[in-house]
């Protein structure tokens, strides 16, 4: 099966600097990569996702890129807020499957 | 609007005992999940449903069993709980597969075995 490896594990940065979460996959057929946001106690939650199709999405202050050669996705936070705190999943799914692969997750703390 | 609703969010057991997690949607998604969540091993799927009537096995499906009666609701269940069993777990629905489909998760359930 697919194996997502995620880094790092904790982030800490600085309110309004960037924050970058990377994430690598080993089956090549894995082709929709989503980005979870799980605040404490409480579910996590889709923030973004990318189709193989597409090398990169932004959606405000969030943009995720992917490089199917390398097999590597990152997400990309700018300008973060107190509120961008919490623990960050990326998960990849291949078309044939009814399951997503999650990385490890990445808990990321924005000092203000 | 309630979304994934998991019952109940707390539980300790001791060795040996079995208990049911009930996890229901109102959003008529076909497909849910049981997922558990461990610090430092992320999100490892247990057992999924493609729709009323089945189940199938995912990651780490040893020591559990699940049933999907009602298209609405998924049941975990631990026929004899183990200490490894400790976990948060955590149902999650969508509307489509896989490849296509969001997964809406509910606020999880914290099971504690002594």
């Amino acid at each position: 099966g697919e194996n997502v490896e995620q880094h790092p594990s904790t982030l800490s940065v600085q309110e309004g600097d960037s924050a970058v979460i990377k994430c690598t996959y080993s089956d090549s057929a894995s082709n929709y990569f989503p980005w979870y946001k799980q605040e404490l106690g409480k579910g996590p939650q889709l923030i973004i996702d990318i189709r193989s199709n597409v090398g990169e999405k932004k959606d405000q202050r969030i943009a995720v890129t992917l490089n199917k050669t390398a097999k590597h996705f990152s997400l990309h936070i700018t300008e973060t807020q107190p509120e961008d705190s919490a623990v960050y999943f990326c998960a990849a799914s291949y078309h044939t499957g009814n399951q997503f692969y999650f990385g490890t997750g990445t808990s990321l703390t924005v000092i203000p | 609007n309630a979304g994934v609703t998991q019952t109940p969010k707390f539980r300790v057991l001791k060795t040996g005992q079995s208990m049911t997690l009930l996890c229901a949607q109102d959003m008529n998604h076909e497909y849910m999940y049981w997922y558990r969540q461990d610090p430092g091993m992320g999100l490892r799927l247990i057992h999924y449903s493609v729709g009323e009537g089945t189940t199938a096995k995912g990651e780490v499906p040893d020591g559990y069993n699940v049933s999907r009666l009602k298209k609405q609701n998924f049941l975990l269940g631990l026929e004899s709980a183990a200490p490894s069993q400790t976990s948060v777990y955590f149902c999650a629905s969508s509307l489509l597969a896989g490849n296509t489909g969001e997964l809406f998760f509910g606020e999880g359930s914290r099971l504690t075995v002594l």
